[in-house]
């Protein structure tokens, strides 16, 4: 069955550069979404289409696709930004959606 | 404001049903596509179940296809799945989230309202 990979866990000092992979191979031709979700929360829509921010969003956050792998970027982290991150999209058929395995995101 | 209240969660056991709501406002809920998504204690999210606008196209997720009936209420503007021969791996927060978009066939466009989850723990 179709899978989106996504790393485990991800570290960054305050002020530096996040990056956050999602590999699947019908990210080509599929939009990927982001999710962030802080502990205890429900997740929230932080880029959708590959690389568009919901109003609200912080600049900092931004998402790009290349191939078989999307990537949220998050410019600058903040202690603020740590959350376990998921990517989302659907299968070849398009019928069916599916969440990367989450990757940890720690700031510190 | 959009708010998704989701209810009917609680402790079963194996083997049984339970039918879960979610109580939309805040938006014109007949113009959009609806899911629901589990997150199981300690794990990640899991896609469910969606469906369209108009209840014309409904998707779930292969390990819950033939278990798990989404339904929706447009009048009413709620969301339902029906869970019938739980299973003890169904143990879950349960969210409902609402679609940008009116289909669930295509590319998907994120979801971008969620509810708080209720919680559903089977076990005997």
């Amino acid at each position: 069955s179709y899978e989106l990979t996504q790393p485990p866990s991800v570290s960054v000092s305050p002020g530096q550069t996040a990056r956050i992979t999602c590999s699947g191979d019908a990210l080509p031709k599929k939009y990927a979404c982001w999710y962030q979700q802080k502990s205890g929360q429900a997740p929230v829509l932080v880029i959708y289409e590959d690389s568009k921010r919901p109003s609200g969003i912080p600049e900092r956050f931004s998402g790009s696709s290349s191939g078989t792998v999307a990537t949220l970027t998050i410019s600058g982290a903040q202690v603020e930004d740590e959350a376990d991150y998921y990517c989302y999209s659907t299968d070849s058929s398009a019928h069916h959606r599916l969440f990367g395995g989450g990757t940890k995101l720690t700031v510190l | 404001e959009v708010q998704l209240v989701e209810s009917g969660g609680g402790l079963v056991q194996p083997g049984r049903s339970l039918r879960l709501s979610c109580a939309a406002s805040g938006f014109t809920f007949d113009d959009y596509a609806m899911h629901w998504v589990r997150q199981a204690p300690g794990k990640g999210l899991e896609w469910v179940s969606g469906i369209s606008w108009n209840s014309g196209s409904i998707v779930y997720a292969d390990s819950m296809k033939g278990r798990f009936t989404i339904s929706r209420d447009n009048a009413k503007n709620s969301l339902y799945l029906q869970m019938n021969s739980l299973r003890v791996e169904d143990t879950a927060l349960y969210y409902c989230a609402k679609d940008r978009g009116p289909s669930i066939v295509g590319a998907t466009t994120g979801l971008d309202y969620w509810g708080q989850g209720t919680l559903v723990t089977v076990s005997s």
